[in-house]
């Protein structure tokens, strides 16, 4: 079945405990990338990755790393999470780019204490 | 930066047609979709208008696009409690950023 898979669906951690959040996809796409959804704001985009070793900044990238080592991975990372980083995360994929179709994970949601 | 803005929440009863309204600030040429949103779930791609269209129709769903006004619609047709959700307005231009801009999302309630 094609899917986004996103690894843990919810976390609670402290602040300063460094984390990581998983995303894999297993329809060979190209472009993926992460967003955060919080209440009234909508979705917004953290970071996004072309391809293999090309990742670029989103609209909201402080206080947060990627990296894409592999094709179906894009893991996120928050070195040192802070509770204003509480919030609902996305990880998505298309087969080339923007103007495809996205396929959305089901969520991570994640609380900062 | 560019802006989508929609209403909040809309309620309307099962079997009635439902229309949920965004705005979008981009001037550029750029694709626009819809996007569905159930309790718990991700975002599932409903359809989408690049802005040289006018009108694009899909089963029960019908989006209008007005390019004067830069204002989008997303009429569903025979509106069932299954279609209860929120649905968000995206625009991405069509060249130079590849960060879409999502709206806040529009609660849709479905009462019998």
């Amino acid at each position: 079945e094609a899917q986004v898979t996103q690894n843990p669906r919810y976390l609670i951690t402290v602040t300063g405990k460094k984390l990581t959040v998983t995303c894999s996809q297993n329809m060979n796409h190209e472009y993926m990338s992460w967003y955060r959804q919080d209440p009234g704001l909508g979705l917004r985009q953290i970071y996004y990755s072309m391809n293999v070793e090309v990742t670029d900044k989103g609209d909201v990238p402080e206080g947060y790393k990627v990296s894409r080592k592999e094709k179906r991975n894009f893991p996120l990372i928050l070195e040192s999470p802070s509770p204003n980083q509480t919030s609902l995360y996305f990880c998505a994929s298309s087969l080339r780019g923007r103007r495809d179709e996205q396929y959305f994970g089901p969520g991570t949601r994640l609380t900062v204490t | 930066g560019e802006d989508v803005e929609q209403s909040l929440f809309l309620s309307v009863r099962e079997g009635d047609s439902s229309v949920i309204n965004c705005t979008y600030t981009d001037s550029s040429s750029t694709y626009l979709y819809w996007y569905k949103q159930e309790p718990g779930a991700g975002l599932q791609l409903l359809t989408y208008i690049f802005s040289n269209m006018d009108m694009k129709q899909d089963q029960r769903l019908t989006v209008l696009l007005n390019k004067k006004d830069k204002h989008l619609s997303l009429r569903i047709a025979d509106t069932q409690t299954g279609d209860s959700a929120i649905y968000f307005c995206a625009e991405i231009p069509v060249k130079g950023s590849y960060i879409p801009t999502f709206g806040r999302g529009t609660s849709l309630i479905v009462h019998p």
